[in-house]
Parts: structure tokens; C-alpha cells; sequence
């Protein structure tokens, strides 16, 4: 069965650091790999995805994430940490490229201390 | 205008009620979702409608039953409510099932049954 598995439940950084979430993947085909965030009583949003084109990935918000199958990673980085970005971030898969299939990680929370 | 609405967004309840959380969306998706996300924000499946037919049913109670009545609504009624019942429920929209990935979430509903 597909599955990511997220290091770290909680994350803390100062604002301006540099901010990374792990994310390793379990599989044997090419997934499709994808970052959502969830800000306090919020639903979650895109910030970005994989779909086997180019290994980095840019999202929005000066995010990017960087597909390494020999690791079976998808790390999430963003070079300076600002105070917007603590909210909960997902990592989820997909072995068919569906929405109907996707897999969630159980989450990091991001705090972003001054 | 709020692209997947969730209705209400706070319900607290007795155990052995029954209580109705109803969804739209106007973004002219076919799929629609329903999601659990636990006390641990650990995010699953429950079901995934497509042009008003049931596509995806997971192992869920059949005290819980959707229904959806046009693409754009898709509702979720609880029977004999549980205290494990206690969590948000997520709406959520894609395009079509074979969508690469991207779903579009309401705010949720949190549920807290005493």
C-alpha cells in the first residue's frame, strides 16, 4: 500500500531561517508527490506537486520541495521563515496520479519563533 | 465567494443524536470528498462521489451515510453519534477522480460529541 511518512511532528525555527520538513515515501513505481497546508481553522491548500516532470518542484509562497528517488524523498525547504508560514503541513501521495487516491502523511506543525 | 463551503462549521452533540454536515461547492468540479481528521490531525478517505455516484466507500460505520443530491452538493449524515465520531470533517472538490492530485478543501466541521 502506498504511504509517506513525515519526520517530525513538531518544527520550530526562528523567523529568517531556513525551514525543512522531511518526507519519505514508501514505493516500488513512480508516485505522485504532494505538499499541502493547513492554517489554524483552515481547510488545506495546494502548495505543491510532483507528477515525474522536473525534480525541483516550486510552490507558492517561496516554497519548493525536491524529488530524490534514491532517497525516496520529497522534502519541503523555504530559505527564510517567515511568520505567515506556521500553519500544519501534509505530505501526500498518489501511485495513480488521482485525487481520488491520494495517501496523507499525519503532519508538521511549523512554529516560526521571533 | 467561498470556492467549498461546509455547513456548520461547530456542532456539539450528545452521544446517540443524529446530525447532518452539508457541503457545496462552486467550482464546477465533478468529485467531491468527504475526509476525517482525527484529534492527532491524521487526515483519511471516507467517501468520494463523482457526478452523484459513489466512487470510493472506505471502511466507514454505516452510521455514516452521504448523500448527494447534485454534483455540487455532497452531504454527510451521522446517525447515533459516538464519542469517536469527535473530529473535523473535511469537504473537499477535484475536477474528476482522475485529477492529478489537486483537491480543493472547505474550512471543515468540527464535531464534538459529549
Amino acid at each position: 500500500a502506498q504511504s509517506v511518512t513525515q519526520l517530525g511532528s513538531h518544527v520550530s525555527v526562528s523567523e529568517g531561517a531556513l525551514v525543512l520538513l522531511r518526507c519519505n515515501y514508501s514505493s516500488s513505481v513512480p508516485p505522485y508527490l504532494f505538499w499541502y497546508v493547513q492554517y489554524p481553522n483552515q481547510g488545506l491548500q495546494l502548495l505543491l506537486k510532483y507528477t515525474s516532470a522536473a525534480t525541483l518542484v516550486k510552490g507558492i509562497n517561496g516554497f519548493e520541495a525536491e524529488f530524490k528517488k534514491s532517497e525516496t524523498s520529497f522534502h519541503l525547504t523555504k530559505p527564510s521563515a517567515h511568520m505567515s508560514d506556521a500553519a500544519e503541513y501534509f505530505c501526500a501521495v498518489s501511485y495513480t496520479g488521482t485525487a481520488s487516491k491520494l495517501t496523507f502523511g499525519t503532519g508538521t506543525r511549523l512554529q516560526v519563533t521571533l | 465567494d467561498t470556492a467549498v463551503s461546509q455547513t456548520p462549521k461547530y456542532l456539539v452533540t450528545q452521544m446517540g443524536n443524529d446530525k447532518s454536515i452539508k457541503c457545496e461547492q462552486n467550482l464546477g468540479h465533478d468529485t467531491m470528498y468527504w475526509y476525517k481528521q482525527d484529534s492527532k490531525k491524521f487526515l483519511k478517505i471516507m467517501f468520494s462521489y463523482n457526478n452523484k455516484e459513489l466512487i470510493i466507500n472506505e471502511t466507514v460505520p454505516n452510521r455514516f451515510s452521504p448523500k448527494s443530491p447534485d454534483k455540487a452538493h455532497l452531504n454527510l449524515h451521522i446517525n447515533s453519534l459516538e464519542l469517536g465520531d469527535s473530529a473535523v470533517y473535511f469537504c473537499a472538490s477535484s475536477h474528476s477522480p482522475t485529477d492529478t492530485g489537486e483537491l480543493f478543501f472547505g474550512e471543515g466541521s468540527r464535531l464534538t460529541v459529549l
